[in-house]
Parts: structure tokens; sequence; C-alpha cells
């Protein structure tokens, strides 16, 4: 069965400076990977995802992350951080197929502080 | 382009009362419709699927349910409501394999 984890539940950061929001997933078959962004009271937005081809994608907001098959990693970054990106991020593995269910990890808390 | 509705925005019921949430797709046909419940504080926990008209399938045992009477309408009932119902209610769509969100439902059970 497939899994996510999310270990950091919450990472403070200063303005401008970098961050890396860590996700490892577990999964016996070929996966989807899928990056969303959650502010407070609202819907869940897609930042970026992986489906196949060049392990680096690039997101919406400046956000980029790798896929590592090695070490079944998907990582999310972004150089210089502003405090508009205060929000909740979530991974997410999916193994399409009719159903194309998602997976979800337990969220990372990113707060940035001026 | 496509847009999903969900309503009300915010809900208020009284444990032991009914309820209905409504999800609408605009823009898309015969998608995958998904009905999740965030906890405070916690990750999503995916509640129903369908894969089409009538097609439905329970990820969780509990005392909600959920219909799609039509191609891009799906709601989600209870006939009567628990305080471990309150929560963030998102319903999401999905043609290919990434998922688009709806604004979600913010239900209080007192």
């Amino acid at each position: 069965a497939q899994s996510v984890t999310q270990l950091d539940s919450q990472v403070p950061v200063f303005e401008e400076a970098p961050v890396e929001l860590r996700c490892n997933y577990s999964s016996s078959v070929s996966v989807y990977l899928f990056w969303y962004v959650q502010y407070p009271n609202q819907g869940l937005q897609l930042l970026l995802k992986y489906l196949s081809g060049s392990t680096l994608v690039k997101g919406i907001n400046g956000f980029e992350a790798e896929f590592n098959k090695s070490q079944t990693s998907f990582h999310l970054r972004k150089p210089s951080v502003h405090i508009s990106d205060t929000a909740e991020y979530f991974c997410a593995v999916s193994v399409g197929g009719a159903t194309n269910k998602l997976i979800f990890g337990t969220g990372t808390l990113l707060a940035v502080q001026p | 382009s496509q847009t999903i509705h969900q309503w009300p925005a915010t809900l208020v019921q009284p444990v032991g009362s009914p309820l209905s949430l409504e999800c609408t797709v605009e823009g898309t046909s015969n998608p995958n419709l998904y009905w999740y419940r965030q906890a405070a504080g916690r990750g999503l926990q995916l509640l129903f699927y369908s894969v089409g008209i009538g097609q439905i399938s329970s990820e969780v045992p509990q005392n909600l349910s959920a219909s799609r009477p039509q191609d891009r309408q799906f709601i989600l009932s209870s006939k009567k409501l628990l305080l471990s119902d309150s929560g963030f209610y998102l319903c999401a769509w999905s043609v290919l394999p990434e998922q688009y969100f709806g604004p979600g439902t913010r239900l209080t059970v007192t």
C-alpha cells in the first residue's frame, strides 16, 4: 500500500531565506507525486506535480521539487520565501488508474517570519 | 476553464440534525469526484469517491453517505449528525492524475 510521510509538522523560517519541506513516500509501483498548498480556511491549490520525465519540476509561486526514486523522496524547495508563503503544505501520491485516489501526508505548516 | 463550487461555505448544526452538502463542477465531463474531511489540525481523510453517476465508493465506515445524481453533482449527507462530524469538508474533481479542490465547507456540530 502507498503511504506518504511529512516528517516536519512545522517549519519556521525568516523572510527571504531558503526553505525545504520534506516528503517521503512508500509504493511498490510507479507513482504520480504532488504538492498542494492550503491557505487558512481555503481549499487546496495544486503547486506542482511529477508524472514522468525530468525529475526536477517547477511549480507556481517560485516553488520546485525534485523526485528521487532511489530515496523515495519528493522534497519541496524555494530559494527565497515571502510572508505570503505562510500556509499548510501537503504532499500526496497517486497510483493513477480509474479511481485516481490520492494519499496525503499529514501536512507541514510553513511559518514565515519577518 | 473548469470551476468547482461548494455550498454552503459555513454551517452550524445541532447534534442529531440532518446534513446536506453540495458540490458541483463546471467545464468538464465525466469527472471523478471525491469528498474529503479535514479535522482541526489534521490531514485530509478521503470519505467517498465516485467514477460515474450513481457509482459511490466509501472509504471509511461512518454515519455519512454520498450520492451523485448528475454527472457533475456530488452530495454528502447525514441523517443524524454527531459531534465528531465537525470539520472542514472538501470536494475535489479529477480527469487527469491531479485533483482540483473546491473552497470547502466548514461544519460545526454543536
